[in-house]
């Protein structure tokens, strides 16, 4: 079950604030992070295990909500660097369940 | 420290063409490896994972195959390629639990004509 990502991309100057959404319409076990930067591979960024929790990467942070089976990335003051393509990957609860990923955000940052 | 090879970065090759793609995973032992497809708009795509030497499991009915024969070598194949099959292809390597925090290799641009 792939997760919905949103929105389709993001454009902003440098130092201003973004917020990347990832859903699920089914119950999650976690919620995964990942930047990929054009022509190279995905770099991790974070994971998000339990509900309401929030977890922070240099200036990103993200929150995963349980109930609503959704998290969000908070990219605060962005810089240049953080241009890429943003991807949420997610785990449903229940054993074996696989990492899916969505189709992923871009994200331009201007100066 | 861990690493992870990819090869080769960029092939073309002709439809009905044969293919093999390599990966192979240094500094650490019994990783779960994964072949994944990113084609335009489409995401990251979960081809073929696996938790050990020979055991493959496949995700999306296709031509492709993949296959472990040693601990950290982990190879995608075709006998015949397709337009279908063009894309960006990238290995991953994760311990512990299934899908935790995947370290990616550089990855190989297919383009089939």
């Amino acid at each position: 079950q792939q997760p919905v990502q949103s929105p389709q991309a993001v454009i902003l100057r440098e130092g201003e604030d973004a917020v990347i959404n990832c859903s699920s319409s089914k119950a999650l076990y976690s919620v995964h992070w990942y930047r990929q930067k054009h022509g190279e591979a995905p770099v991790f960024l974070m994971i998000l295990l339990k509900g309401g929790e929030q977890k922070g990467h240099e200036k990103i942070s993200a929150s995963f909500n349980e109930k609503k089976q959704q998290s969000s990335l908070y990219l605060t003051a962005s810089q240049l660097s953080y241009s890429g393509t943003y991807f949420c990957g997610t785990r449903l609860t229940g054993a074996n369940s696989k990492l899916t990923f969505g189709k992923g955000i871009t994200l331009s940052v201007r100066p | 420290s861990q690493t992870i090879h990819q090869w080769p970065a960029t092939l073309v090759q002709p439809v009905g063409s044969p293919l093999s793609l390599e990966c192979t995973v240094e500094g650490t032992s019994n990783p779960n490896l994964y072949w994944y497809r990113q084609a335009a708009g489409r995401g990251l795509q979960l081809l073929f994972y696996s938790v050990g030497i020979g055991q493959i499991s496949s995700e999306v009915p296709q031509n492709l195959s993949a296959s472990r024969p040693q601990d950290r070598q982990f190879i995608l194949s075709s006998k015949k390629l397709l337009l279908s099959d063009s894309g960006f292809y990238l290995c991953a390597w994760s311990v512990g639990a299934m899908g935790e925090k995947l370290f990616f290799g550089s990855g190989t641009q297919l383009s089939v004509l």
